[in-house]
């Protein structure tokens, strides 16, 4: 099972919006509701910011908000924030009833 | 509140075998698939492994397929992995994550457990 591609960093300036992408196939992000998304910060676990493509569990800042389109799952955060400075990885439900996680892509507040 | 706490990383030799635990804490663990999950050095996250809540059902990625071992002990609200034939490219952060549903996603995590493996 072939890692999900995002891009490997993406970057914006307080109070901007952006997106960061996931691309996988039919076989996974585009054949199931199933898409999370997880913020890490560095020497720190990973947390849930979104699930089922773009549900938001309780206590995530609603400036977070998933999407999908085919193969492609997308994540934008709204009004950047320098706390949102961290890696984002996404992840999916796949056709052999395994998981498969995205590349990760880095984001930097400028 | 809920938690998840992972022991049981050090350093082992390649061909070497190590068991990583999980206890969980402050939700009804039996209820639950577990997940273990992994991510190496600098790397991006790789899911290693599921079993259902009674552990009749259980998955792993292609990578450790027949090397690595997933299994629970709900009277203890414990979750395991035993690693064995262990490989420097299994060296990684080894996180136990509680998976909401299945499909689903995982939440929250442990704060992970080092597997060094190098002689």
């Amino acid at each position: 099972q072939s890692a999900l591609t995002q891009p490997a960093s993406v970057s914006g300036s307080p109070g901007q919006s952006i997106t960061i992408s996931c691309t996988g196939t039919s076989s996974d992000v585009g054949g199931y509701n199933y898409v999370s998304w997880y913020q890490q910060h560095p020497g720190k676990a990973p947390k849930l910011m979104i699930y089922d493509v773009s549900n938001r569990p309780s206590g995530v800042s609603n400036r977070f908000s998933g999407s999908k389109s085919g193969n492609t799952a997308s994540l934008t955060i709204s009004g950047l924030q320098a706390e949102d400075e961290a890696d984002y990885y996404c992840s999916s439900y796949t056709s052999s009833s395994l998981y498969v996680f995205g590349t990760g892509t880095k984001v930097t507040v400028l | 509140q809920v938690q998840l706490v992972e022991s049981g990383g050090g350093l082992v030799k390649p061909g070497g075998s190590l068991r990583l635990s999980c206890a969980a804490s402050g939700f009804t663990f039996s209820d639950y698939y577990m997940s273990w999950i992994r991510q190496a050095p600098g790397k991006g996250l790789e899911w290693v492994s599921y079993i259902s809540s009674s552990g009749s059902t259980i998955y792993y990625a292609d990578s450790v397929k027949g090397r690595f071992t997933i299994s629970r002990d709900n009277a203890k609200n414990s979750l395991y992995l035993q690693m064995n034939s262990l490989r420097a490219e299994d060296t990684a952060v080894y996180y136990c994550a509680r998976q909401q549903l299945v499909p689903g996603w995982f939440d929250p995590w442990g704060q992970g457990t080092l597997v060094t493996v190098s002689s």
